[in-house]
């Protein structure tokens, strides 16, 4: 079975741009959670989708938002990008919500100058 | 709240000894665990999960980790380290918050295995 796939693997964007990221998690899995990997904060919980809908959500700004698809796929958007936002965004797939063990993508590494 | 705490920032170990990543948790109610390993430029690979059951769990790549519910702790060991072991161990906990799953991840070990 082919892991969670997740693309771009890397991304520019400048200040105040905004950027969208694409998570394909592993086939039969519905729920999609993100996470956001910086040195200074270390790995951290954005939102968690199951069946098109958010589920649960960090501690993070409006800038940060995501949406499901009906077959599982799921986006995360950035708007008005900060500098501070530069980071490895992880995506993880589960079968289900409820404590199913959480499957990482490799990541899209964004640098925002 | 739950929290989880990972006392090591770098483990160092010689090839072929035994060796232990630390971690101890906070959690109310019974806890959810896991152990995930990053690679340079890699997503995190999971490794082993404690729901219930035995205390000793054992995971990918010969690791195993022990549940000890009085020490709040869930230490990663393996027998003999390899120098392919080296990389950096996250541990994890899941959210207790009904209907929650998101994992609430300590600050991360690096553990380098020295030839």
């Amino acid at each position: 079975k082919a892991g969670v796939t997740q693309t771009p693997r890397y991304l520019i964007k400048t200040r105040g741009q905004q950027v969208t990221l694409s998570c394909s998690p592993i086939s039969g899995h519905r729920s999609v959670s993100w996470y956001q990997q910086t040195p200074g904060q270390g790995l951290q919980f954005l939102f968690e989708y199951f069946s098109e809908t958010q589920r649960n959500k960090g501690n993070f700004p409006g800038r940060f938002s995501g949406r499901q698809f009906s077959n599982s796929r799921s986006e995360m958007n950035v708007s008005t990008l900060e500098l501070g936002d530069s980071a490895l965004y992880l995506c993880a797939s589960s079968l289900e919500p409820s404590g199913g063990t959480q499957y990482f993508g490799p990541g899209t590494r964004l640098l925002v100058l | 709240a739950q929290s989880v705490a990972q006392p090591e920032d770098q483990v160092n170990v010689a090839e072929g000894n035994p060796l232990t990543v630390k971690c101890t948790y906070s959690v109310s109610g019974n806890p959810y665990l896991f152990w995930y390993v990053q690679y340079p430029n890699r997503g995190l690979q999971f490794l082993l999960k404690y729901i219930t059951g035995d205390n000793l769990v054992k995971g990918s790549y010969g690791f195993e980790a022990e549940f000890n519910k009085s020490q709040t702790s869930f230490h990663l060991k393996k027998p003999s380290a390899l120098v392919s072991d080296s990389a950096l161990y996250f541990c994890a906990v899941r959210a207790t918050q009904t209907g929650a799953n998101n994992l609430f991840f300590g600050t991360g070990t690096r553990l380098t295995v020295i030839p």
